[in-house]
């Protein structure tokens, strides 16, 4: 049975900095794309980032270049997704979801969420 | 940036009923197209992938169609589980983006 499990999400001041993981099990995990989605409170989806099987490639949404760092460790069955210099308005449930296996998306497994809440 | 316009925004029927959702693309996204569905308190389940194929362990009441710009979710007769709401979502360029969603509700 295929599993994703995010945890680090919490209260963090606007500044502060938050690693969120996702451990897979019940696939072979070197050979997906994986990413990670957000959603705001009341919010739609709002797709993050993705990762390239190897970690070879690695993209973005515009607006958080610079700030979030996506990552992956293949011995571990992990992806991560490192977030620097957090705003307000990164308050969300972030989601890590699994791609394909020859393209990044659609994402066929998702986990359950971790709510990352900004504020002072 | 590809932009997804989902209509109708809330969409009320009672179960038994045939439900029409659309997603426009603001470019050509060739088939590249999923429809997502998400309850409350839940995360998004994959409902089909490249515009017309049901993911895995998905009731044959779903369909999609549409290629191009224009895609529609179908869902034959309502059952009292489907309401939900609904995203679709473009993988044919970066950045991947999703639809503001169509809420389906009970009539």
């Amino acid at each position: 049975e295929v599993q994703l499990v995010e945890s680090g999400g919490g209260l963090v001041q606007p500044g502060g900095s938050l690693r969120l993981s996702c451990a897979a099990s019940g696939f072979t995990f070197k050979s997906y794309w994986m990413t990670w989605v957000r959603q705001a409170p009341g919010k739609g989806l709002e797709w993050v980032a993705n990762i390239k099987h190897d970690g070879s490639e690695k993209y973005y949404v515009d607006s958080l270049k610079g700030r979030f760092t996506i990552s992956r460790d293949n011995a571990e069955n992990s992806v991560y997704l490192q977030m620097n210099s957090l705003r307000a308005e990164d308050t969300a449930v972030y989601y890590c979801a699994r791609g394909g296996t020859a393209a990044a998306g659609p994402f066929d497994y998702w986990g359950q969420g971790t709510l990352v809440t900004v504020s002072s | 940036e590809i932009v997804l316009t989902q209509s109708p925004a809330i969409l009320s029927l009672s179960p038994g009923e045939r439900a029409t959702l659309s997603c426009r693309a603001s470019q050509s996204i060739r088939s590249y197209l999923a429809w997502y569905q998400q309850k409350p308190g839940q995360a998004p389940r994959l409902l089909i992938y490249d515009a017309s194929n049901r993911a895995t362990g998905i009731p044959a009441r779903f369909s999609g169609s549409g290629s191009g710009t224009d895609f529609t979710l179908t869902i034959s007769s309502l059952e009292p589980e489907d309401f939900a709401v609904y995203f679709c979502h473009q993988r044919f360029n970066w950045p991947l983006t999703f639809g503001g969603g169509t809420e389906v509700e009970i009539k």
